[in-house]
């Protein structure tokens, strides 16, 4: 009976480099969403994807950032020529029809940038 | 002005304490959550409130739906209940989170 499943839990990037994270939500669930959080900060929106599509991604930032569902596999974000304000922990949540229903979290990802 | 607003943002207590934690909101809701974030990050759902009132243990979620309000109470307060409460809601299928309420209690 796993939980929301995130990978890795921590991540060093270079400046430039590219960031892959993974959330596995849990069975049965088809909603993911990604949220942000940098140091001392709240939880911040970034996108909500059901199965291959994307609902909302008025949180991501407009350039180096896209995330996926497919149909099969784990939900992705990835970032691209990373920067050091990306560094934060980013945490995958999953319900199995939306917000009106308790959402269940992953562990997060810390990412850093060198 | 932030749809989701908590107070206090911290809260220092002796341990024994009836601690209250407060939020309100702006939007038009089907659901509010209270979630608690621990140092190491680790996040759990409490409670999911569409009306009303829910007790789990010493904790207990209230929710005012005409006034756009809701706290979370917790009784007999503990060292170990030290931690961030978030509160967080749900206008339609996104989640929208407060900055959340760093409690410490004292032994």
């Amino acid at each position: 009976n796993a939980g929301v499943m995130q990978n890795p839990r921590h991540l060093v990037r270079r400046r430039g480099q590219e960031a892959r994270l993974r959330c596995s939500p849990m069975k049965g669930h088809s909603h993911v969403y990604w949220y942000r959080q940098l140091p001392e900060e709240g939880l911040k929106f970034m996108v909500y994807l059901q199965k291959e599509n994307i609902i909302d991604e008025s949180g991501m930032p407009k350039e180096r950032f896209s995330a996926e569902f497919p149909k099969e596999g784990p939900s992705i974000l990835r970032i691209q020529q990373v920067v050091r304000g990306d560094s934060a922990a980013y945490f995958c949540a999953s319900s199995p029809q939306g917000g009106a229903y308790t959402i269940y979290f992953g562990e997060g990802s810390w990412l850093t940038v060198v | 002005k932030n749809e989701v607003e908590q107070s206090p943002q911290n809260l220092t207590a002796q341990e024994g304490e009836f601690i209250t934690i407060n939020c309100s909101y702006s939007v038009g809701i089907s659901a509010l959550h209270w979630l608690q974030q621990h140092p190491g990050g680790g996040i759990v759902s409490l409670f999911m409130l569409s009306s009303g009132k829910k007790k789990h243990g010493r904790l207990i979620a209230t929710i005012n739906i005409q006034e756009k309000h809701s706290s979370l109470h917790i009784t007999a307060s503990h060292p170990r209940d030290s931690a961030v409460y978030i509160c967080a809601v749900s206008p339609d299928d996104k989640i929208i989170f407060g900055k959340g309420t760093r409690l410490h209690i004292l032994p």
